[in-house]
């Protein structure tokens, strides 16, 4: 057990609605990262926040949207959704960030867009 | 992009067997990790190597880096059926933390 939850574990929705997915991190890290994981994309690094505030951006479609809220808990909110969002959604968190740290991975929200 | 590309795409074994992985990647590093998935499950960490550093070893695992050459290799020694999973190295670079994985190696241990 890593000590990052992701709820929910599974999330079937029709094309064009919006769910949100949360992530809680391990006790005292202060890094979320969101990753989508899908077969033909492998993984792709979506969006980073630390301590409430959004680090890095990666391949996140402007229908995606995420938070990291005041108890470090964060939340990835996807709209619109289109049958090619079908796919695993990771969250990782580790202590900081930069430099020579290891993530913690979840173990995933797996998203059916029907 | 995808940086830190796999290889080979799929290894099947017998148990006792060494598997040996490689990895390569375009840009400088910070640091080189590896990870591993069993199926459809989250990612678990097995070892960090630094740019500056050569060979790292944890229990049976053995990771090599070459800078001058971008790659990694990832060497699991006396192999178990239970060491059947994807193996996925992630490269950590610039100065904003974020890892870019490859597309990983599938890795079968026949017992």
């Amino acid at each position: 057990d890593s000590g990052v939850t992701q709820t929910p574990k599974h999330l079937i929705t029709a094309t064009g609605q919006r769910v949100t997915l949360r992530c809680s991190p391990r006790s005292g890290d202060l890094s979320v990262y969101w990753y989508q994981q899908s077969l033909d994309q492998g993984l792709q690094f979506l969006i980073q926040y630390y301590n409430g505030e959004e680090r890095a951006k990666g391949n996140i479609l402007e229908r995606f949207s995420a938070q990291q809220f005041p108890d470090l808990h964060s939340e990835l909110n996807l709209s619109s959704l289109e049958l090619g969002d079908s796919a695993l959604y990771f969250c990782a968190s580790s202590p900081i960030t930069g430099l020579n740290t290891e993530a913690f991975f979840g173990q995933g929200t797996r998203l059916t867009v029907v | 992009s995808q940086q830190g590309e796999e290889d080979p795409q799929a290894l099947s074994i017998q148990e006792g067997e060494n598997a040996t992985m490689n990895c390569s990647y375009k840009t400088s590093i910070n640091n080189l990790q590896w990870y591993r998935q069993n199926s459809g499950r989250g990612l678990v960490h097995l070892i960090l190597i630094r740019s500056n550093e050569r060979e790292k070893h944890s229990g049976r695992l053995r990771v090599t880096l070459d800078t001058s050459k971008k790659s990694s290799s990832l060497l699991i020694t006396a192999s178990r059926a239970a060491d059947t999973a994807s193996y996925f190295c992630a490269k950590d670079g610039g100065s904003n933390y974020k890892l870019t994985f490859g597309k990983g190696t599938l890795l079968t241990v026949n017992p």
